[in-house]
This record gives structure tokens, C-alpha cells and sequence, in this order.
């Protein structure tokens, strides 16, 4: 399978943990995006990167978020002291830009965080 | 900042019918992109159709067209003969073309085809 995968697939936490995401694009894939989803909702936009590089962070992205992709390929995402307004799905996409070419994103399954 | 708005909440249709999803979107930029993407209950969001603004001809996917209006700064899809298999939430999406960083998504239409 060459798509987008994302790690876990559920998390439940209590209220005050911390959690991390794992994001693994598809392997020619220079961007990577975090988007949040909740139930009803269109994803909204946390972060993205291109290659190494983090070129633009949402202000929904508290000083509770961060996102890193230290190798240009997989990207985590984590949460410290979760709270139960942070329950959502966390969708992780990739694509491909050239130059002045642009390619769609691609999604991953997401990771539905439930906090108690 | 950039809106997307999609009007219609729930939709449905009946099998082999065509159906058309409303999106209209507000941007002062000149170049950019459209997209509608499907997500199926439980299972991930996939591209169904894009369209580059600076294009004056429609898209179309197969049984998937979009009537794009720059002017009116509309972009619905319609589905032809629809199939059990379209059941899904559709997501219209809009990008700056000069960076192509994020996407800002409409809030979706849930469709349901009914046999």
C-alpha cells in the first residue's frame, strides 16, 4: 500500500495527557498537512510542511500543538495536556509540488482522538 | 481570508439519477483551485475532481462534472447516473494557487442514493 497512513488509528486519553500522532506520506511526496475534523465539520487547517520545513501553522494551533517532520518524510503531531475540546480527527495529506506545479492532497485514514 | 460555503446540508437521490452539490466560495486571489472530495461513511477522504481557475473549460471525472462560474465564484458538481457506491459526505475545497499550501474546506453535503 503506497497511500498516506496515519498511527495510530484511535487513541483515548484522560483530560491532562499528553499524545502523539505519526504521519508516514507517500514516499515522493515534498508536502505534508495536519487537519483537524470534527463530527459534521469540514477538516480545518493546523499545519504543513514542506519537506523539512514547517511554512505555515493555523492560529487553531495553541502552544499545545506542535508538529514536527525532522527528516522531510514522516511527521508527528502532539498534544500536551489534552483537553476534551482537543476530541477530534486529526487527518494527515500529502502531495507533490514542482516549481509552479501543483498536485491535489492526498488523505490519510486520520487518527480519532477521544478525550475522557 | 478565504470562505467556502456549501448550502445544502443533506441531499439525496435516487439510483441512476443525477444530482448537482452547491459550493460557492469567496476569495480575492486570481489564481487558484477548486476540488471536490468524497468521504465515505468511516473511510477516508478521496479527490474526486479539480478544477484550475485560470481554465475556462469544466472539469469532468467520468459520471463527475463541475459547472464552474469564476465570475459568480460558484463550483457546484454534478453526478450522473448515481450509483449506491456515491453515498458519501461531499467536501468542496479551495487553494491559493502561488503557494499551494492549505486547503479550506466547505462544511460538506452528506449524499444519499437511494436504490
Amino acid at each position: 500500500d503506497t497511500g498516506v497512513s496515519q498511527d495510530p488509528r484511535h487513541k483515548i486519553t484522560k483530560r491532562g495527557q499528553n499524545v502523539t500522532f505519526r504521519c508516514d506520506p507517500i514516499s515522493e511526496h515534498n508536502r505534508l498537512y495536519w487537519y483537524r475534523q470534527t463530527l459534521g465539520q469540514g477538516p480545518e487547517f493546523l499545519t504543513y510542511f514542506q519537506n523539512e520545513a514547517q511554512l505555515e501553522k493555523s492560529r487553531l494551533l495553541s502552544d499545545r500543538f506542535s508538529a514536527e517532520r525532522p527528516k522531510g518524510s514522516f511527521s508527528t503531531l502532539e498534544i500536551q495536556r489534552t483537553e476534551q475540546g482537543d476530541s477530534a480527527m486529526y487527518l494527515c495529506a500529502s502531495s507533490l509540488r514542482t516549481g509552479t506545479l501543483v498536485y491535489e492532497q492526498y488523505f490519510g485514514p486520520g487518527t480519532r482522538l477521544t478525550v475522557t | 481570508a478565504q470562505t467556502v460555503t456549501q448550502s445544502q446540508p443533506e441531499m439525496s437521490v435516487q439510483e441512476a439519477e443525477t444530482v448537482t452539490l452547491s459550493c460557492t466560495y469567496d476569495t480575492s486571489e486570481n489564481n487558484y483551485y477548486l476540488f471536490w472530495y468524497k468521504q465515505p461513511p468511516s473511510r477516508q477522504m478521496i479527490l474526486v475532481i479539480r478544477q484550475e481557475a485560470y481554465k475556462q473549460q469544466n472539469a469532468t471525472e467520468n459520471r463527475f462534472s463541475v459547472n464552474f462560474q469564476k465570475a459568480a465564484k460558484s463550483f457546484s458538481l454534478k453526478i450522473s447516473d448515481s450509483q449506491l457506491g456515491d453515498t458519501a459526505m461531499y467536501f468542496c475545497a479551495f487553494m491559493i494557487g502561488t503557494n499551494a499550501g492549505k486547503s479550506t474546506f466547505g462544511d460538506g453535503t452528506t449524499l444519499t442514493v437511494k436504490p
